[in-house]
């Protein structure tokens, strides 16, 4: 059973820092990696979306890179500022079978970027 | 909006009440979803509908039925829930396994 963990769970930092936020997942079998932000209470924004035959993806301040074989993702966001302050959740899907549409996430990291 | 658009917003409903919640989406997917979201849990699948029909359930109470009458609308209709049911509700959709998905807002059902 795929299984999702993203470290840390919040952090904090001053505005204008460089950031990193890392997501693991244990079976590597998967077709892509999408990254999502989520504000209190609301939906999910997808921000950037990684096939599993790519190594990163880049949105603005927003860089993703994947690993696959190591099952690791990290999301780095550049300078960051008060508005990145949100939930950012990491989602794998599985390459094949049933399932194959399901996507499994992480928990989340809660990030606070302090002005 | 994202494409997605989830009614009601917001939802308070006793334990004997019946009600929907809906879900439609214009972007010309093929697949839709409901997620339950509750406190310091990751989302869960609840139901996937490829092409109308469904194909997973992972074992959700029979409290919550689903109904998707075509590739824009996805319903979950709910009756006699318990409080533990108390969670943000997401719908999403997506264009076969190459495409991200698309979320909506969510809706916010409190059982009381």
């Amino acid at each position: 059973k795929q299984e999702v963990t993203q470290i840390p769970a919040a952090l904090s930092v001053p505005e204008g820092e460089n950031l990193v936020l890392n997501c693991s997942f244990t079976d590597s079998a998967i077709y892509n990696l999408q990254w999502f932000r989520q504000d209190p209470g609301k939906g999910l924004t997808s921000l950037l979306l990684i096939q599993s035959s790519q190594r990163e993806q880049t949105s603005g301040r927003l860089n993703a890179s994947l690993d696959k074989s190591s099952g690791r993702s990290t999301l780095y966001i550049a300078a960051s500022q008060p508005g990145d302050s949100a939930t950012y959740l990491c989602a794998v899907r599985p390459d094949s079978g049933a399932g194959s549409y399901q996507l499994t996430f992480g928990k989340g990291t809660k990030l606070s970027v302090i002005p | 909006e994202t494409g997605v658009t989830q009614t009601p917003r917001h939802l308070v409903m006793g334990m004997t009440n019946k009600k929907s919640l809906k879900c439609e989406q214009h972007l010309g997917h093929n697949a839709m979803y409901w997620y339950k979201q509750s406190a310091k849990k990751p989302l869960e699948l609840m139901f996937v509908y490829s092409l109308e029909e469904r194909v997973e359930n992972n074992s959700v109470p029979s409290r919550f039925s689903p109904e998707c009458p075509n590739s824009s609308h996805l319903f979950l209709h709910l009756h006699t829930l318990q409080p533990e049911d108390s969670a943000l509700y997401l719908c999403a959709s997506s264009q076969d396994v190459s495409y991200g998905y698309t979320f909506g807002s969510g809706t916010r059902l409190t059982v009381v």
